[in-house]
């Protein structure tokens, strides 16, 4: 089965810029998609189709694919962008949906 | 908007069946796949299956054997039926609608406890 990797935390400081990454085979072909889920709340879709942006999603979420990583980058990171972060894809060949393991996101 | 919303028991006795519905409003159910995802407490995320507005169904292999989603179009419910459960399957089961393999939106999520 498909596996997405991702790096069990990441930290930044208020005002710098978060990269968190989602390692997979080929990933770079298939449309990745990223949930932000804060404490005791439903995730919340921030980034699909690998880069574009629901609405109400601010600007500083941006996101790219290619290769063997996806990224996620949250750029000017505010406190409360605290959060873990999932990415996500649609595995055709087994026809599941498939997430990574998650990213705890802390703004020290 | 469409909103979907989780009910059902919150807690479940092992190996007994666990029953959840979820209610979509302000849009039909039709046209699109309906899908349950679950969260183990302090775990990450774990796709179930769908239904799509067909009534084709596709489940994650490790659960196959012991869940069925279903769909009820008269009502604009879908719903999960998990047999023999266990402590491991403790978690937040959420409802999502799943259109052009977006997963949006999500309902608020219910826990479903299991108990010995």
């Amino acid at each position: 089965s498909y596996v997405l990797t991702q790096p069990p935390s990441v930290s930044v400081a208020p005002g710098e810029t978060a990269t968190i990454t989602c390692g997979g085979d080929n990933i770079g072909n298939r449309g990745v998609h990223w949930f932000q889920q804060k404490a005791g709340q439903a995730p919340v879709l921030v980034i699909y189709n690998d880069r574009a942006r629901p609405s109400g999603i601010p600007v500083r979420f941006s996101g790219s694919n290619y290769g063997n990583t996806a990224t996620l980058t949250i750029s000017s990171v505010e406190v409360e962008d605290e959060a873990d972060y999932y990415c996500e894809v649609w595995d055709m060949s087994s026809d599941l949906v498939v997430f990574g393991g998650g990213t705890k996101l802390t703004a020290l | 908007q469409v909103q979907l919303q989780e009910s059902g028991p919150g807690l479940v006795k092992s190996s007994e069946t666990l029953s959840l519905t979820c209610s979509v409003s302000g849009g039909s159910i039709s046209g699109y796949y309906w899908t349950w995802i679950r969260q183990s407490p302090g775990k990450g995320l774990e796709w179930i299956g769908y239904v799509s507005y067909r009534g084709i169904t596709k489940y994650v292999p490790s659960l196959k054997s012991r869940v069925t989603i279903s769909l009820d179009t008269s009502k604009n419910q879908f719903s999960l039926r998990m047999t023999s459960v266990t402590a491991a399957d403790t978690a937040v089961y959420y409802c999502v609608r799943l259109r052009d393999r977006i997963l949006e939106p999500w309902g608020q999520g219910t826990l479903v406890t299991v108990s010995s």
